[in-house]
């Protein structure tokens, strides 16, 4: 089945800063990979997703990137605020599969005032 | 619409007994799955349903637990008997046919087995 890794699993940046989380899969098959953010205490929440015909895919100061030849796909976040603090969740689905998710293991995200 | 809805919101019990969590899944939303999360082993699959049917059980730890969905807005993820490596935050999770990535999750249920 379908492998996700991600790294870092902590990540401290000062505010304002950029801040940029890895993701590789397993399955070449896979095509879409969607991004969650959970704050503590709280539910996973989708926060921006890229299919496998796009390379790159911006949301204000959020983007992904997406490198379907070395199969890894990386979110950056840009002037990092304290209220991006979380744990980001990578994940990956291919439809033959049934759509579901395979999530990476998270990255905790501190972003220091 | 509320979005999904689980309980209980935290449960506290003793090893050995048996531990049932409840979720509403959004209506019309044709898929529903149960996650459990934990600091060591993150989000992992338990199961999931597409139309009331389980599509996908390999993620279920043995067979002291099970889920159901008798109806397309009601499941139930059971333990039976509850040891402490349970101890976890249990997710359900549905969306929509044709819309893999976009799952929307309830609050969770806080598990903790003494």
């Amino acid at each position: 089945g379908e492998n996700v890794e991600q790294h870092p699993s902590t990540l401290s940046v000062q505010e304002g800063d950029s801040a940029v989380i890895k993701c590789t899969y397993s399955d070449s098959a896979s095509n879409y990979f969607p991004w969650y953010k959970q704050e503590l205490g709280k539910r996973p929440q989708l926060i921006i997703d890229i299919r496998s015909n796009v390379g790159e895919k911006k949301d204000q100061r959020i983007a992904v990137t997406l490198n379907k030849t070395a199969k890894h796909f990386s979110l950056h976040i840009t002037e990092t605020q304290p209220e991006d603090s979380a744990v980001y969740f990578c994940a990956a689905s291919k439809k033959s599969s049934g759509d579901k998710l395979t999530f990476g293991t998270g990255t905790r995200l501190a972003v220091r005032p | 619409d509320a979005g999904v809805i689980q309980s209980p919101r935290h449960e506290v019990t003793e090893m050995g007994q048996e531990v049932t969590l409840r979720c509403k899944p959004i209506s019309g939303h044709d898929y529903l799955f149960w996650y459990r999360q934990t600091m060591m082993r993150g989000l992992e699959l338990l199961i999931y349903f597409n139309n009331n049917v389980p599509i996908d059980d390999s993620g279920m730890p043995e067979d002291r637990f099970s889920a159901k969905m008798p109806n397309a807005s009601f499941s139930t993820l059971k333990i039976q008997p509850s040891e402490p490596r349970d101890s976890a935050v249990y997710f359900c999770a549905s969306r929509l046919a044709g819309r893999a990535g976009e799952l929307f999750f309830g609050e969770g249920s806080r598990l903790t087995v003494l």
